[in-house]
């Protein structure tokens, strides 16, 4: 079975800065996809980004990106200039016919 | 469009009793499942579906039960409730399995067991 890594269970940043959420996963598996979610206190899960395996250039979506190390079995998040309605817990997703999640990583973005 | 729609969102359940969580979803989506989320974790994988008639075991699945006789319906199943299954329940869906298409979540169901 497949499982997902969030090593970091709480990380800060100051507002307007860059931070950097870790995830490793194991899988045998060639062909899957990784995301990361958001879930702030009203604890609906927005998707935040998405990544195909089997693609080699990094997903974005504006002021996030991901760093996905295929051979290292590593996704992790980037969020540039970071706001204030950023602060939410992140969890690392990996899907392949079900989708399974890390243990999430709580962030706070300090004024 | 409702989405994924979870009912009820609050309950609080004695000890032995049962009840069914519902969950239901009007975008044809073939793929359903129903997470729970302890305080400060991830979500656990209960069961999944990947059609009508067909369900699976996900990575918790003792103490539940799931049916899927439509596409739009996957209620879960609680019996003989335990105080360890007190949590926030999620139901999901998504047009497919492949991680392609996004999965859309349910508001959630905060369940006590007192």
């Amino acid at each position: 079975a497949q499982t997902v890594t969030q090593s970091q269970p709480e990380m800060s940043v100051q507002e307007a800065e860059t931070v950097t959420l870790s995830c490793t996963y194991d899988t045998s598996e060639n062909n899957y996809y990784l995301f990361w979610y958001k879930q702030p206190p009203s604890r609906q899960m927005i998707l935040v980004i998405r990544q195909e395996a089997y693609k080699q250039q990094n997903a974005t979506e504006n002021r996030f990106s991901v760093n996905f190390q295929k051979a290292a079995k590593s996704f992790s998040l980037k969020i540039s200039d970071s706001q204030l309605g950023d602060t939410a817990m992140y969890f690392c997703a990996f899907m392949k016919h079900d989708m399974r999640f890390g243990a999430g990583t709580r962030l706070t973005v300090k004024p | 469009n409702a989405g994924v729609t979870q009912t009820p969102k609050f309950r609080i359940l004695k000890i032995g009793q049962s009840m069914t969580l519902q969950c239901t979803q009007d975008m044809n989506h073939n793929y359903m499942y129903w997470y729970r989320q302890d305080p400060g974790m991830g979500l656990k994988l209960i069961y999944y579906s990947v059609g009508a008639g067909i369900t699976d075991k996900g990575e918790v699945p003792n103490g539940y039960n799931v049916s899927r006789s439509t596409t739009e319906d996957f209620p879960l199943r609680l019996e003989l409730a335990a105080p360890s299954q007190t949590s926030v329940y999620f139901c999901a869906s998504s047009y497919s399995g492949a991680g392609d298409t996004e999965a859309f979540f349910g508001q959630g169901t905060r369940l006590t067991v007192v």
